[in-house]
């Protein structure tokens, strides 16, 4: 079954320092990849999305996302953190081995210090 | 263009009742999925619907059911509730044919605490 696992269920970065968000998939075959945010009481909203065109990904925000086949992950970056940006952050996976079906990671919250 | 909108935002019900919960997708998009969102959990799929038909099904007991009306519109019904149903529903829905390769537009979510 297609899986994604996110690396640390909580993060905290300073205010202007580099985000990381992990994210690793399990697919023989390259999934589709998405990096959702939601922010408290709403829905998520999509960052970006791999599908097998550029392997760096640039979304909304000033966030950005590379594909890396050999190590099957999708890590989030963003250069330098801003308060608004502390939020839960979801990566998650569709494709031929996944039945039409999105999974989702178990979610990611990440907090700026100021 | 509007974005996905669900109703009612919150909702309170007593174990044992039932309960629908209503979303309208974005015009133009025909794919319609729901999700449960738990803090033990995280976001489940319960289920996706295209064209008034159910393409997929996550792995929830028959007390959840839903259905897509022609205008793409959809509900989800769970009767005989349970206390472990509560949770923030979400509606989502996708432009495309095969939603696989097709981001989806998540609604704001449906509160639904079961007392």
């Amino acid at each position: 079954a297609q899986s994604v696992t996110q690396l640390g269920s909580h993060v905290s970065v300073s205010e202007g320092a580099l985000v990381l968000l992990r994210c690793n998939y399990s697919s023989s075959v390259p999934p589709y990849l998405f990096w959702y945010v939601q922010y408290p009481n709403q829905g998520l909203q999509l960052l970006l999305k791999y599908t097998s065109a550029a392997t760096l990904v640039k979304g909304i925000n000033g966030f950005e996302a590379e594909f890396k086949k050999s190590e099957t992950s999708f890590h989030l970056t963003k250069p330098s953190a801003h308060m608004s940006d502390a939020a839960e952050y979801f990566c998650a996976v569709s494709g031929p081995n996944t039945g039409n079906q999105f999974y989702f990671g178990t979610g990611t919250s990440l907090t700026v210090i100021p | 263009k509007a974005g996905v909108t669900q109703t009612p935002r919150y909702l309170i019900k007593t174990r044992g009742q039932q309960v629908t919960l209503s979303c309208s997708p974005i015009s133009g998009h025909r794919s319609v999925s729901w999700y449960q969102q738990t803090p033990g959990q995280g976001l489940q799929f319960l289920f996706e619907y295209f064209s008034e038909t159910q393409r997929n099904k996550g792995n929830f007991p028959g007390r959840f059911s839903g259905r897509q009306f022609s205008n793409s519109r959809s509900e989800m019904n769970v009767s005989t509730l349970e206390l472990g149903d509560s949770a923030l529903y979400l509606c989502a829905s996708s432009p495309s044919v095969a939603a696989i390769a097709y981001e989806q537009y998540f609604g704001p979510g449906t509160r639904l605490t079961v007392t």
